[in-house]
């Protein structure tokens, strides 16, 4: 049971490059979720996800792009990296039931975009 | 508003003493849960605590306990017995709503703890 892996886990991007952080959890979680962690900022949310086919906006999405194909995966996309993006970003899963249920995070992805 | 406010950056507590990491909310939905998660220097999110809205009591793990004042809307953390693996950023989260559907995390800035021998 390897919980919420992301790769890579440092990334050095130029301006207006692509690339997708990859997310995968072995869990069976229904819900998944990506933050960007900025200094003094605290962890925001970039998309979630409450299952297959099922996504939505969290409270940073612009420059992002997310799909769900599979419980398991959630990759996140950006499209064209700018150095606003420059962050560390966590993904994150948990069950989607009634209860004290957390959410377990992914090592994070340390993001530069130069 | 900000939905999750910790007003202290910086807290410095000396080993074996306890202290106490400040947390105040704001929602105006009765169902909600409280999280408390530790961040050390390597970077990854350890959960720690969890209060529910509809808890009586408070929530303790370990060394670890929650006052939950909900009339005040503070959720503060307690650590006892401070350790030197105890120094990290602690963020507290909340989630608006039943654990299901669309509810998310709200995360505050967070509080730097540094425990000295």
């Amino acid at each position: 049971n390897a919980g919420v892996t992301q790769t890579p886990k440092f990334q050095v991007l130029k301006t207006g490059q692509s690339m997708t952080l990859q997310c995968a959890q072995d869990m069976n979680h229904e819900y998944m979720s990506w933050y960007r962690q900025d200094p003094g900022m605290g962890l925001r949310l970039i998309h979630y996800s409450v299952g297959a086919g099922i996504t939505d906006q969290g409270e940073v999405p612009n420059g992002y792009n997310v799909s769900r194909s599979t419980t398991e995966d959630f990759p996140l996309r950006l499209l064209s990296a700018a150095p606003s993006q420059t962050s560390v970003y966590f993904c994150a899963s948990r069950r989607q039931a009634e209860g004290p249920y957390e959410q377990y995070f992914g090592p994070g992805t340390r993001l530069t975009v130069t | 508003a900000q939905k999750i406010t910790q007003t202290q950056p910086g807290m410095f507590v000396q080993e074996k003493e306890a202290v106490t990491l400040d947390c105040t909310y704001d929602t105006s939905d009765p169902s909600y849960g409280l999280f408390w998660y530790k961040q050390p220097s390597s970077g990854e999110m350890i959960f720690l605590i969890y209060q529910g809205s509809y808890d009586q009591q408070n929530a303790t793990e370990g060394r670890y306990s929650l006052n939950f004042q909900k009339a005040r809307k503070s959720a503060n953390l307690v650590i006892s017995a401070s350790q030197l693996g105890d120094s990290a950023m602690y963020f507290c989260a909340m989630r608006e709503g039943p654990n299901s559907g669309y509810s998310t995390l709200t995360f505050g800035k967070g509080t730097m703890l540094l425990v000295s021998p």
